[in-house]
């Protein structure tokens, strides 16, 4: 039982690259979650999917786009990456049956020159 | 909306000394509150939780009171080691989209 899993570990792009982060979760959780974190500013919800087939924006949505590939899969796209995109990206999942905690992987760190 | 404060840090204590993080909420209804810790190049781990008012968490000698009162939900450790070292952040959790809202983080160096 791997929980969430995250790739790439770490990725560098430059100004207006495009990139796929993707995320996985084998514990048949319906409600998955992309989160940016920021020194000094905790976690914030960049896009969530509540269950397979609907997704949501989060608080900053803006610069990405996200996928529900199926209920194991939801992918977080940057179609053309800026600096203020710099940050590590975790994803997160839970089963919508219990008390609302997220499980996450172990995050992305991003770069953006 | 819902909202999480938390103290900043970093805060710095000797091994085996007593550690408070002080966190306060806003929100409507009652939520359900989580501390979550951040060892260094990890993800996040829940460390307790609690899901109503005057639950207490506990979990690896930390403890956390939801106090619907002073809407508070401070975390405590009595003695604390050097693998304690860590980001700890609180948050909280409302039916709609399970989302979670985060504090923004309090760093707690522990040193021998």
């Amino acid at each position: 039982n791997a929980g969430v899993t995250q790739t790439p570990k770490f990725q560098v792009l430059k100004t207006g690259q495009s990139m796929t982060l993707q995320c996985a979760q084998d514990m048949n959780h319906n409600s998955m979650y992309w989160y940016r974190q920021d020194p000094g500013m905790g976690l914030r919800l960049i896009y969530y999917s509540a269950s397979e087939g609907t997704t949501d924006k989060g608080e900053v949505p803006n610069g990405y786009n996200v996928s529900r590939l199926n209920k194991r899969e939801f992918s977080l796209r940057l179609e053309s990456a800026a600096p203020s995109q710099t940050s590590v990206y975790f994803c997160a999942s839970t089963d919508s049956g219990g008390a609302y905690e997220q499980y996450f992987g172990p995050g992305t760190r991003l770069t953006v020159t | 909306g819902n909202s999480v404060t938390q103290m900043e840090g970093p805060v710095t204590l000797s091994e085996e000394a007593f550690l408070t993080i002080n966190c306060t909420y806003t929100a409507t209804g009652y939520p359900s509150l989580f501390w979550y810790v951040q060892y260094p190049g990890e993800g996040l781990q829940l460390l307790l939780k609690a899901t109503k008012a005057d639950d207490k968490g506990s979990n690896k000698g930390f403890e956390a009171t939801y106090r619907k009162e002073t809407t508070s939900f401070h975390l405590e450790k009595g003695s604390v080691q050097v693998s304690d070292s860590a980001v700890y952040f609180c948050a909280l959790g409302k039916a709609a989209g399970n989302k979670l809202t985060f504090g923004g983080g309090t760093r707690v160096l522990v040193k021998p």
